[in-house]
C-alpha cells in the first residue's frame, strides 16, 4: 500500500529537550515536505527537498533542521523546542513538481506540544 | 505577497449544492489544488486545474479562471460525510505551494 508514515503521532516534551520526527514514504517519490499547521494559519511549509542530499528552507524554516540521506526518509529535527513550536505537523511527499502530477501524499501527522 | 483568500466557514443542508469560492494572488502559476480535510486527519487530494474551465470528477467539480484568480469548489448531493475543511492551494512559478487557511464546511441533516 502506497503510504507515507510518520512517528511519533503524538508528543509531549519540554523546552530545550532536542526530538526528532521521521516521516517515510514507499512511493519513490523524489518531492517531500514538511508542514506545520495552526488554526487560522493553514498549512505552512517548513522545509522540502527535491532529491537526496538537496534541501531548501520553506516559509517558516526557524527552529527546525531536517536531512536527506535516503530517497525514502526525511526526517525532521527541532534541537532546541520551544512552545511556539506546539503544532501539529504533516509530512508529504509528490513526484517532482512541474511534472504533471503534483498531488501531495500527507502522513497521518503528529501532533507535538511543548511545555 | 502571496495570498490565499477563502471563506472561513460555512453551513449547508444535506442533499443539497455548496459552492467553496478561493481567490489568490500569487507569484506565476503552476495549477491550483483542491484538498478535504477531516477534523484530526491528513489532507486528501480532490482535484487539480491548470487550465480555464471546469473540472468533474462525481459529486465533485472544481473550475478556475486564472484571469481572474478565481476558483470554486463544487459539492453537489451533499452527504453528512462531506463535513470537514476544504483547503485550497495554488502553485508558483516556483513550484512552491501556497495554501489557504481552509474552509470549514458543516453539513446539517
Amino acid at each position: 500500500e502506497a503510504q507515507v508514515t510518520q512517528n511519533p503521532r503524538y508528543l509531549i516534551t519540554v523546552t530545550g529537550k532536542k526530538l526528532t520526527v521521521t516521516c517515510s514514504q514507499n512511493m519513490n517519490h523524489e518531492y517531500m515536505s514538511w508542514y506545520r499547521q495552526d488554526p487560522g494559519l493553514g498549512l505552512r511549509q517548513i522545509y522540502y527537498s527535491m532529491n537526496v542530499e538537496v534541501t531548501d528552507k520553506g516559509d517558516v524554516p526557524e527552529g527546525y533542521k531536517v536531512s536527506r540521506k535516503e530517497k525514502r526518509n526525511f526526517p525532521l529535527i527541532l534541537e532546541s523546542p520551544s512552545p511556539n513550536q506546539t503544532s501539529l505537523y504533516f509530512c508529504a511527499s509528490s513526484l517532482p513538481p512541474g511534472q504533471g502530477s503534483d498531488t501531495q501524499y500527507f502522513g497521518p501527522g503528529t501532533r507535538l506540544t511543548v511545555l | 505577497g502571496q495570498n490565499i483568500d477563502q471563506p472561513t466557514e460555512m453551513t449547508a443542508t444535506e442533499g443539497a449544492i455548496v459552492q467553496i469560492n478561493c481567490t489568490y494572488q500569487t507569484s506565476g502559476f503552476n495549477g491550483l489544488f483542491w484538498y478535504q480535510q477531516h477534523a484530526g486527519e491528513a489532507p486528501t487530494f480532490l482535484s487539480y486545474n491548470v487550465l480555464d474551465g471546469l473540472e468533474e470528477k462525481g459529486r465533485f467539480s472544481s473550475f478556475l479562471s486564472r484571469s481572474k484568480g478565481y476558483s470554486y469548489l463544487l459539492l453537489k448531493e451533499l452527504q453528512m460525510k462531506d463535513s470537514a475543511s476544504y483547503l485550497c492551494a495554488v502553485m508558483d512559478s516556483n513550484y512552491q505551494l501556497i495554501w489557504g487557511a481552509g474552509t470549514k464546511l458543516i453539513i446539517k441533516p
